[in-house]
């Protein structure tokens, strides 16, 4: 079945500094999304893409839509300690309502 | 916009007791309603796809007969874990959409004892 790869699996990381995670598929997808979760609540979405090399930004954070669509990454600039949490990857492929899978998760810890 | 309210968000139940949670949109009508499953520190996992007013679609390897989904409205879809044992506690969560993107509710934290 289709597969997000996406990496890194954690990073711990300093107040103050960016942050960069990607996910690839071998498959091509319609619609990239980013999310981010909180212990104990649901995923939030911080940013949609719907069209290959898309770049968009949400205050400091960026996402891309590869080119190719089997990919994308999200950068959070200049981290803050209310940046932890775990962020997700999901992409549809199919049909117009689509699929959505999900990646497996980057936990990011931020030391102030 | 996009809020999706669930409730409750947190239950503890004996065992063979049936729970239900409720998952609703508060200020868009949802045309498709989902049902997630996540166990610690794991992704999400589709349970059932269920669009209003028809039979949900569940994934495969999950008992529909288990796992009763209604979705009555356009707002409102709830998920019944019938005759819930340890094995089903777990951390659910619902999503709600009128096409892309989904937005999620907060979960519900479900322990049987």
């Amino acid at each position: 079945g289709q597969q997000l790869n996406q990496s890194p699996q954690s990073m711990f990381i300093q107040e103050g500094e960016d942050v960069s995670m990607n996910c690839t598929s071998s498959s091509i997808f319609n619609t990239w999304l980013w999310y981010k979760q909180d212990p104990g609540e649901g995923p939030v979405l911080l940013i949609a893409l719907y069209k290959a090399g898309e770049l968009t930004s949400n205050g400091r954070l960026t996402a891309q839509f590869g080119i190719t669509r089997k990919d994308s990454f999200l950068n959070i600039s200049a981290s803050i300690p209310s940046d932890v949490g775990i962020y997700f990857c999901a992409g549809y492929y199919g049909g117009s309502q689509g699929n959505l899978i999900f990646g497996k998760g980057t936990k990011l810890s931020v030391k102030p | 916009g996009a809020v999706v309210s669930q409730h409750p968000s947190w239950v503890i139940c004996k065992s063979g007791t049936s729970v239900k949670i409720e998952c609703r949109s508060l200020d868009f009508q949802a045309t498709t309603m989902f049902w997630y499953r996540q166990f610690p520190k794991q992704s999400l996992m589709l349970m059932a796809t269920s669009n209003e007013g028809s039979k949900a679609t569940y994934e495969q390897g999950v008992e529909k007969d288990k796992f009763l989904i209604n979705h009555a409205s356009l707002t409102l879809s709830t998920l019944t874990v019938t005759s819930a044992h340890p094995e089903d506690s777990s951390f659910y969560i619902c999503s709600a959409s009128q096409g892309q993107p989904q937005h999620f509710g907060d979960g519900t934290r479900l322990s049987i004892l």
